[in-house]
């Protein structure tokens, strides 16, 4: 079963671009790399996935390298409402497409 | 466009007692549909998944069970609710269990007393 390990908080202030990274030592073949944002109270929403190299869209940038055993999640320019908690999690491809949640990343961004 | 409704938001119960949370999507069907239990402190902890009617996947042991009565609804029961129990409760569904993208619920809140 892959699991991932994140950093526990992040600080960083406003204009500035954050990278978390994700550790998934154990990831299978054919699972992906799955990020999504999570404000209080309310359910988590997806962010983005990607199984190797870059993948970017119009809220962040993916980059898993060639190995696969790590990710970083890039926010370019985070303003205050980015703050959140955010989750790295291996979409398990062979077992159905379950998602397993580690911990997360609480991101705090300051003026 | 598709939806899903949990209810209810929030929810005070003795210990010992029933438990009934339900959840419905809208606008799709036979979507994959899953409950996560998020207790204090975050981290999402996978309850049950299901990929169709009747066909449901426990995760963790506990005194808790699902069932999928209709292709888009979903209910999480308990016959005697655990201090242990409490938590903030969120229904999600998937459309293609491959890409990864789940859409929440607004959550049920559960405080066991």
């Amino acid at each position: 079963l892959a699991k991932t390990t994140q950093p526990i908080s992040m600080d960083s202030y406003e204009g500035q671009e954050v990278n978390i990274t994700c550790s998934h030592n154990n990831i299978a073949t054919n699972d992906y790399i799955t990020w999504y944002q999570q404000f209080p109270s309310q359910g988590p929403r997806f962010i983005i996935q990607g199984y190797k190299t870059k993948v970017t869209n119009e809220v962040a940038s993916l980059f898993i390298p060639a190995d696969r055993k790590s990710s970083t999640l890039s926010l370019p320019r985070v303003s205050l409402s980015d703050t959140a908690v955010y989750y790295c999690l291996a979409l398990l491809y062979n077992q159905g497409g379950k998602l397993i949640f580690g911990q997360g990343t609480e991101l705090s961004v300051k003026p | 466009s598709q939806t899903i409704h949990q209810w209810p938001a929030t929810l005070v119960q003795p210990v010992g007692s029933p438990l009934s949370l339900e959840c419905t999507v809208e606008g799709t069907s036979n979507p994959n549909l899953y409950w996560y239990r998020q207790a204090a402190g975050r981290g999402l902890q996978l309850l049950f998944y299901s990929v169709g009617i009747g066909q449901i996947s426990s995760e963790v042991p506990q005194n808790l069970s699902a069932s999928r009565p209709q292709d888009r609804q979903f209910i999480l029961s308990s016959k005697k609710l655990l201090l242990s129990d409490s938590g903030f409760y969120l229904c999600a569904w998937s459309v293609d269990s491959n890409t990864g993208e789940l859409f929440f619920g607004e959550g049920s809140r559960l405080t066991v007393l």
